[in-house]
């Protein structure tokens, strides 16, 4: 049983670019969350997705984006990226209707030049 | 706004010694969920324990352990007979409203 997969786990882009990670949740699941991790902090919470829509947003800007396809996967979109979008991005998966039992995948590292 | 607070960024134990981490969190919520995680150098985070807020009864979890308490929004991780595969990051999380807060996390080292 495949847990969350995240793709791809390294990248680096440079400022103003755009850049979409990708997320497949654990089998079984049907909401999907997304987490940025600075460096020697906690993940904060961008936004959550479930029935393919937006559900719950955190303290980010527009230009973070998102969107969930009808097999629960998802993506992650960042346009005109800044230097201080760099960091981990993980994903985390969960049935809608469990409360908490949040399974994170292993994160995609972002680097702004 | 919900805020966690972890105020030890670094801590050491001793191999079979136990260890406690501190989190104190502020909610004006009376129905959440507490939670520890675990963050291994391999970046995955990985669910320790998790407390209701409802129930007095503090969880335990194998050598893991909480001391939670209510009225003084304090959620401590007791960790007995530490191994050398405790070593990570440790996250303390609310969870309300299907958004998870985390606290900045607290590395834990174990001395062999």
């Amino acid at each position: 049983d495949a847990g969350v997969t995240q793709s791809p786990t390294h990248l680096i882009k440079t400022r103003g670019q755009q850049v979409t990670l990708r997320c497949s949740p654990k089998s079984g699941h049907d909401t999907v969350s997304w987490y940025q991790q600075a460096l020697g902090q906690g993940p904060q919470f961008i936004f959550q997705y479930y029935e393919e829509e937006e559900r719950q947003r955190g303290n980010f800007p527009d230009r973070f984006s998102g969107h969930q396809f009808p097999n629960y996967s998802s993506e992650l979109n960042v346009n005109a990226l800044l230097l201080g979008d760099s960091a981990l991005y993980l994903c985390a998966s969960t049935h809608w209707r469990r409360t908490g039992e949040l399974f994170f995948g292993e994160g995609s590292r972002l680097t702004v030049l | 706004a919900q805020t966690v607070t972890q105020s030890q960024p670094e801590m050491s134990v001793q191999e079979a010694e136990t260890v406690t981490l501190s989190c104190t969190y502020d909610t004006s919520e009376s129905d959440y969920y507490l939670f520890w995680y675990k963050q291994p150098p391999s970046r995955q985070m990985i669910l320790v324990i998790r407390q209701e807020a409802y129930k007095q009864q503090n969880a335990t979890e194998n050598r893991f352990s909480v001391n939670f308490q209510k009225a003084a929004k304090s959620f401590s991780l007791k960790i007995s007979d530490s191994q050398l595969g405790d070593a990570a990051m440790y996250f303390c999380a609310v969870y309300n409203f299907n958004k998870f807060y985390f606290g900045s996390g607290t590395k834990l080292n174990v001395k062999p």
